[in-house]
């Protein structure tokens, strides 16, 4: 069985750095890119970047180039998304996904984790 | 703003059949997909390709396409299918991950 299991509710100041987990199971973790998709407080579902395990290409989208980084240690099947430097506007859930190139889907969700920036 | 144009809000009545719709340019030369997000809950695919379902997705759900639009149509409603529903395809250049702004179905 597939599985995304993301790490636990956060919350931080702003300022703080922050790296939130996403561990995958159930296939070969190498073999598929991992995603992560925002979603802020009662709003919709926004693409933040892919990241291909098995070489570490990643690709952002251009609303979260340099405001984020996704990284991968395919030794222990675990996918990353941090941040340097946290804002207000920062406070969402976000999900870690499992992304088919070939029919440009997300196919598999984590749970979510829940970021809260608050001073 | 999205590429990916949907109505913020559709109802249909218990039992009855609703199409929400997804509509862009990029729709013209690729398929979209669609996710499916009850409140508390991580989004779900229901369809994606031409008209596929994952394991588990009911069959009155089913998807098509035209032109620049995009269809997810459920036949024969049912209450649980009260939810959000999201379509995501590629920008027009063909590089970006897109997704819909989301609508919320109401079952009456």
């Amino acid at each position: 069985e597939v599985q995304l299991v993301q790490s636990g509710a956060e919350v931080k100041k702003p300022g703080e750095s922050l790296k939130i987990s996403c561990k995958g199971s159930g296939y070969s973790f190498t073999s598929y890119w991992i995603g992560w998709v925002r979603q802020m407080p009662g709003k919709g579902l926004e693409w933040m970047g892919i990241i291909y395990p098995g070489d570490s290409d990643t690709r952002y989208s251009p609303s979260f180039q340099g405001q984020v980084t996704i990284s991968a240690d395919k030794s222990i099947s675990t996918a990353y998304l941090q941040w340097s430097s946290l804002k207000a506007s920062d406070t969402a859930m976000y999900y870690c996904v499992r992304f088919v190139l070939s029919q440009w889907l997300f196919d598999y969700w984590g749970q979510g984790t829940l970021v809260t920036v608050s001073s | 703003s999205s590429e990916l144009t949907q109505d913020p809000a559709v109802s249909v009545a218990l039992g009855q059949t609703v199409r929400i719709t997804c509509q862009g340019d990029s729709l013209r030369s690729y398929y979209a997909s669609w996710y499916q997000q009850k409140p508390g809950q991580a989004p779900v695919l229901v369809i994606y390709g031409k008209n596929n379902r994952p394991s588990g997705i009911p069959d009155r759900f089913s998807g098509s396409s035209s032109g620049n639009t995009a269809s997810l149509t459920i036949t024969g409603a049912q209450a649980e299918d009260e939810a959000d529903y999201y379509c995501n395809s590629r920008d027009s250049s063909g590089n970006r991950v897109v997704f819909g702004g989301g609508t919320k179905l109401t079952v009456l």
